[in-house]
């Protein structure tokens, strides 16, 4: 069974500050991708970034970076220098290969980012 | 191009009543989803449809009901409404990458 555990419920920082949230999956396919949306106060799921199993390549866009490790099969997100505008509900997601694009969302980390 | 559409956005409904929650993309894509988010949860998977005139369950597919008449639309039908079904429901559609969510339907049952 595929399984994702965001453990962090919520997080509270103050402007400018870093701020990683982390994800843990299981599965026991070889071929997955994981994702991270972003859910804003006004409810709408913005995609942020998505990964292959095969590429372990971090990823960095603007102040958001990405570290996919397989060996601990976690997926964290990091935002660094924190605006208030971060402000949102983040969710970490698998999807398996050939198993109809279904998601499996984590609970999701709601970052508070105070000024 | 709207990308995925959802109607009504909020909706009231009381204990036994039905509606049909509609979606709608114009993106040509053959797989199409439906999700609910309960408060201070993440989404979780009611049915998808991997193509016109083929649907499954996903997860938590007890009380609701789907069709894929068009590629175009993905109607999840409430048969009969519990306060259980009070969520957040999201239509989402892919071609098997990225998956494009609609802006959501907030329901209530009381």
């Amino acid at each position: 069974a595929q399984k994702v555990t965001q453990a962090q419920t919520e997080i509270s920082v103050v402007e400018k500050e870093d701020v990683t949230l982390d994800c843990v999956y299981e599965t026991r396919d070889t071929t997955y991708y994981l994702f991270w949306y972003k859910q804003p106060p006004s409810g709408e799921l913005v995609f942020l970034i998505r990964r292959n199993s095969f590429d372990e390549q971090n990823e960095i866009s603007g102040r958001y970076s990405w570290n996919f490790q397989k060996s601990t099969s976690s997926f964290n997100f990091t935002i660094t220098a924190s605006q208030v505008v971060d402000s949102a509900v983040y969710f970490c997601a698998l999807r398996v290969y050939n198993q109809g694009g279904k998601l499996i969302f984590g609970q999701g980390t709601e970052l508070s980012v105070k000024p | 191009n709207a990308g995925v559409t959802q109607t009504p956005k909020f909706r009231i409904l009381k204990i036994g009543q039905s509606m049909t929650l509609q979606c709608t993309q114009d993106m040509n894509h053959n797989y199409m989803y439906w999700y609910r988010q309960d408060p201070g949860m993440g989404l979780k998977l009611i049915y998808y449809s991997v193509g016109a005139g083929i649907t499954d369950k996903g997860e938590v597919p007890n009380g609701y009901n789907v069709s894929r008449s068009t590629t175009e639309d993905f109607p999840l039908r409430l048969e009969l409404a519990a306060p259980s079904q009070t969520s957040v429901y999201f239509c989402a559609s892919t071609t098997g990458t990225e998956q494009y969510f609609g802006p959501g339907t907030r329901l209530t049952v009381t």
